[in-house]
């Protein structure tokens, strides 16, 4: 069973911080990495995906990838509140129609 | 507008009465998924369909059936509902890109009493 595993949080930073949330997942031969923001309420919404080694960089967010340590993470520059979320990391499994979400870290950013 | 619609959104029903949720996507995409989600337990996968009459089981697809019969429709099936049934469930579609993820609908919430 491939799993992917997130510290639930909460985790809080001060408005204008960085957020970094973090991602280990079990199966070595995955290639792709997903992450999703839910807001209360809502559905997951895509935010970034990564599949090299390294850092990828979209606006305020960077997705980092380490495949040796099985350890992707997101950094969230500058923090609003209105990144007050739950972000959500995924892998896909056997195949590209099986995606595996962790359970999420929540993050509050505090005014 | 490109996206998912899931109907109902809010759904009461009682232990024992079959029900569907439909699920459909105008972005003419290969891939369609359902999950569910639950506090504590995250988004899990039900089921998923690669293309049409093809599906396949994800983590938790006891209770549940799907068909796929046209491309676009994707409809979760509950026999015979039971109250652990109750849940927040969510339809996604993804096209074959490999690094473009699911794109999800609105979501249904089902209670079964």
């Amino acid at each position: 069973q491939k799993e992917v595993e997130q510290n639930s949080g909460p985790l809080s930073v001060p408005e204008g911080a960085i957020a970094s949330l973090n991602c280990t997942y079990s199966d070595r031969g995955s290639q792709s990495f997903f992450w999703y923001r839910q807001y209360s309420g809502k559905s997951p919404e895509l935010i970034m995906f990564i599949y090299s080694n390294g850092d990828k960089e979209d606006g305020r967010f960077t997705a980092q990838l380490n495949k040796a340590s099985q350890y992707v993470s997101l950094l969230i520059r500058d923090s609003q509140p209105s990144d007050s979320a739950t972000y959500l990391c995924a892998v896909y499994g056997g195949s590209q129609g099986n995606l595996i979400f962790g359970k999420g870290t929540k993050l509050s950013v505090k005014p | 507008e490109a996206q998912v619609t899931q109907n109902p959104r809010y759904l009461i029903t009682v232990t024992g009465k079959k029900l569907t949720v439909t699920c459909s996507q105008n972005m003419n995409h290969e891939y369609m998924s359902w999950y569910r989600q639950d506090p504590g337990l995250g988004l899990r996968q039900i089921y998923y369909s690669m293309n049409v009459e093809v599906t396949d089981k994800g983590d938790v697809p006891e209770g549940y059936k799907v068909s796929r019969k046209e491309k676009r429709n994707f409809p979760l099936i509950l026999e015979s509902p039971s109250p652990n049934q109750t849940s927040l469930y969510f339809c996604a579609s993804s096209p074959r890109q490999e690094n473009y993820g699911y794109t999800f609908g609105s979501g249904t919430r089902l209670t079964v009493v």
